[in-house]
């Protein structure tokens, strides 16, 4: 199985700031033939369902706003938030979609300092 | 308006069998593959199972292979799973999910809780 790994487990953040949050895959998650990368990240905030907010690493789904960032390629992965606002406190998960049994990472805490 | 909503959790004893259901609307159910994801208490999320579109491929996690099977209705626009040999590890909220693409979830239902224990 694919180990997608988070770091770090938790982060505090005051509004306006940059933030960034790390995700490795145990192989990689680059399929050659089309040169996509098989990562997504979602948002989950507390008491609510997981939101969908980027998929093949770096497109960003529509209505997210522009401040989310995914970047990276092979095993290892980033999510940035360019400027932090209140709304964005959630945990944050990666998943790989490149092979069954498809694989989430643990998660990222973002907590108000 | 996509709308995925579960049903069919509750309390249930170790060794015991239930039936999900998710309904869903919005969309052309018949063209979408289907998933369930689960999260335990206070834990991650967790890829239980996917089904495709037509309902002819399936696809599970190790901890529920041979023990859950997933199944759709096309005409009822309705996704199931069936848990049988609950375990206490089943414990979790359990979400009904329409797949973008293979296994990226884009739209998730509010969840359903199931309890396993004596």
């Amino acid at each position: 199985d694919i180990v997608m790994t988070q770091t770090p487990s938790s982060q505090a953040v005051s509004a306006g700031e940059k933030v960034t949050m790390s995700c490795k895959s145990s192989q990689s998650l680059l399929y050659s033939e089309n040169k996509k990368n098989y990562l997504a990240w979602y948002q989950q905030k507390p008491g609510q369902s997981p939101k969908l907010l980027i998929s093949w690493a770096s497109t960003r789904e529509s209505g997210v706003p522009d401040r989310f960032i995914g970047s990276g390629s092979g095993t290892d992965f980033t999510l940035t938030i360019s400027s932090v606002q209140a709304e964005d406190l959630a945990v944050y998960y990666c998943e790989q979609y490149y092979d069954t049994p498809y694989t989430f990472g643990a998660g990222t805490k973002l907590e108000l300092k | 308006e996509v709308q995925l909503v579960e049903s069919g959790g509750g309390l249930v004893q170790p060794g015991r069998s239930l039936k999900l259901s998710c309904a869903a609307s919005g969309f052309t159910f018949s063209d979408y593959n289907m998933a369930w994801v689960r999260q335990a208490p206070t834990k991650g999320l967790e890829w239980v199972a996917s089904i495709s579109y037509g309902g002819s491929n399936t696809h599970y996690g190790d901890s529920v292979k041979g023990r859950f099977t997933i199944s759709r209705d096309n005409a009822k626009s309705t996704l199931y799973l069936q848990m049988d040999s609950l375990r206490s590890e089943d414990t979790a909220t359990y979400y009904c999910a329409r797949e973008a693409t293979v296994a990226v979830f884009d739209y998730w239902g509010q969840g359903v809780m199931v309890t396993v224990s004596s």
